[in-house]
């Protein structure tokens, strides 16, 4: 069965640093997704990415994040300076079109910032 | 806007006995409704969604939910629960008339006790 990849699965970085966290959507799949859960929190929306362009974002979703999809099959979602609070888990989501209901999630990264 | 409530931080059901967890939504629009689980350190699995249609809804592993539109409700259920059914479960909503991401509700744990 076709899946959401996310890698890597645990990152530990220093106040500051940049890190780009991975996602390798569901093949034949249009439209991507972020979204965090900061932990024992709810899992919120960070940024939608359609047709090589962010479609929706929340106020989450600040310059120091960026979305890019470099190639025809990665997704990454880049944290410029990372800060204490942006630890969390990071799921990435894709469904097969504009309009289709369901989504699919990866099984997340989890970004320890220190 | 969109919103989704679980009023239960915590539901604790004994092995064999009938399992409910809550939900209620609100959106503008028709709802795309969804349940998702989390065991401990996974991503998110999906369980069931009510698009349109019949309102009992059946999903994976024995869960079904049942969509009430005059509640506003959308309850997960299942006849007899399973210790390995213990995890966190969030239920979700799209508004396909208001955008195209998912909100989430605060999530309810599971505990089924032998």
């Amino acid at each position: 069965e076709p899946e959401v990849t996310q890698t890597p699965s645990h990152q530990v970085t220093q106040m500051g640093q940049e890190v780009i966290l991975r996602c390798v959507p569901i093949s034949n799949h249009l439209y991507f997704y972020w979204y965090r859960q900061i932990l024992g929190q709810k899992v919120e929306f960070l940024v939608s990415f359609y047709n090589n362009e962010i479609s929706e974002k929340s106020e989450i979703f600040d310059d120091q994040f960026s979305v890019e999809r470099p190639d025809g099959s990665n997704f990454t979602l880049k944290i410029r300076s990372t800060k204490l609070e942006d630890s969390a888990m990071y799921f990435c989501a894709s469904s097969e079109r504009w309009g289709t209901p369901e989504a699919f999630f990866g099984q997340g990264t989890r970004l320890t910032v220190v | 806007a969109q919103s989704v409530a679980q009023p239960e931080d915590q539901v604790n059901v004994a092995e064999g006995n009938p399992l409910t967890v809550k939900c209620t939504y609100s959106v503008s629009g028709n709802p795309y409704l969804f349940w998702y689980v989390q065991y401990p350190n996974r991503g998110l699995q999906f369980l069931l969604k009510y698009i349109t249609g019949d309102n009992l809804v059946k999903g994976s592993y024995g869960f079904e939910a049942e969509f009430n539109k005059s509640q506003t409700s959308f309850h997960l259920k299942k006849p007899s629960a399973l210790v390995s059914d213990s995890a966190l479960y969030f239920c979700a909503v799209r508004d396909m008339g208001y955008g195209q991401n998912f909100v989430f509700g605060p999530g309810t744990r599971l505990s089924v006790l032998p």
